[in-house]
C-alpha cells in the first residue's frame, strides 16, 4: 500500500533562517505531488505541484520554492524565512489523477 | 478557474442528530468531488468522494449528494458521534487535475 511521509513534524525557526521540508511517497511511481499551506483555522492554499521529476509549477508568488529531485521526493525550501511563513505545511499525492492523499503535515513556527 | 464555496463555516449538533454541509462550485467541467476530514494537528483524510456520473453515494453513516445542474454537492452525516467532531473540507477538481478546496466547516458534536 502507499504511504506518505513528511519531516520534520514540527519546526521552530528564526526569521531570516533557511528552510527545508521533505516529503516522500512509498508504494507508487510517477505520482503528482503537491505542497499546501494551512494558516491556523483556515483552509488549504496550494503552493506548488509537480507532475514529474524536475517539473514544478508555482501557484502563488511567495518566499518559498520547491524541488523534485527524485520521483517520489518533494522538497519545500526557503532561503530566508519570514514571520508570515508560519503555518501547517501539507504534502499530498495522486496516482490516478483524481484521489488526493495527504501526509501528516509539518507545523512551522517562525519567530 | 474553479471556485468552491462551503457553508456553514461552523456547525454544532447534538449527538445522534444529523449534520449537513453544503458546497457550490463554479466550473461545470469539474467531475470529481472529494470530502476530507481533518482532526486537530493532522493532515486531511479522505472520507468519501463522488464522481459526476452519479448523484449520490453512501458509506455507512456518511453520504454525499451531487446536483450537477445546480453545481452543488453536500455531505450528510447521520447518527453523529463525538468522534465526528473535526473540520470538514469539500473540494472539486479544477484545471490540471488540481483540487480546489472550500474554506472548511468546523463540526462540533455536543454530547
Amino acid at each position: 500500500s502507499q504511504t506518505i511521509h513528511q519531516w520534520p513534524a514540527t519546526l521552530v525557526q528564526p526569521v531570516g533562517s533557511p528552510l527545508s521540508l521533505e516529503c516522500t511517497v512509498e508504494g507508487t511511481s510517477n505520482p503528482n505531488l503537491y505542497w499546501y499551506r494551512q494558516a491556523a483555522g483556515r483552509g488549504l492554499q496550494l503552493l506548488f505541484y509537480s507532475v514529474g521529476i524536475g517539473q514544478i509549477s508555482s501557484e502563488v508568488p511567495q518566499n518559498l520554492s520547491a524541488s523534485r529531485p527524485q520521483d517520489r521526493q518533494f522538497i519545500l525550501s526557503s532561503k530566508k524565512l519570514l514571520l508570515s511563513d508560519s503555518g501547517f505545511y501539507l504534502c499530498a499525492w495522486t496516482e490516478s489523477g483524481k484521489t488526493q492523499y495527504f501526509g501528516p503535515g509539518t507545523r512551522l513556527l517562525v519567530l | 478557474g474553479e471556485n468552491v464555496e462551503q457553508h456553514p463555516s461552523t456547525l454544532s449538533v447534538q449527538e445522534g442528530d444529523s449534520a449537513v454541509i453544503k458546497c457550490t462550485y463554479s466550473d461545470s467541467a469539474s467531475n470529481y468531488f472529494p470530502w476530507y476530514k481533518q482532526e486537530l494537528g493532522k493532515g486531511p483524510q479522505l472520507i468519501i468522494d463522488i464522481r459526476s456520473n452519479v448523484g449520490e453515494k453512501k458509506d455507512q453513516r456518511i453520504a454525499v449528494t451531487l446536483n450537477k445542474t445546480a453545481k452543488h454537492f453536500s455531505l450528510h452525516i447521520t447518527e453523529t458521534q463525538p468522534e465526528d467532531s473535526a473540520v470538514y473540507f469539500c473540494a472539486a477538481v479544477g484545471g490540471a487535475q488540481k483540487l480546489v478546496f472550500g474554506q472548511g466547516t468546523r463540526l462540533t458534536i455536543n454530547p
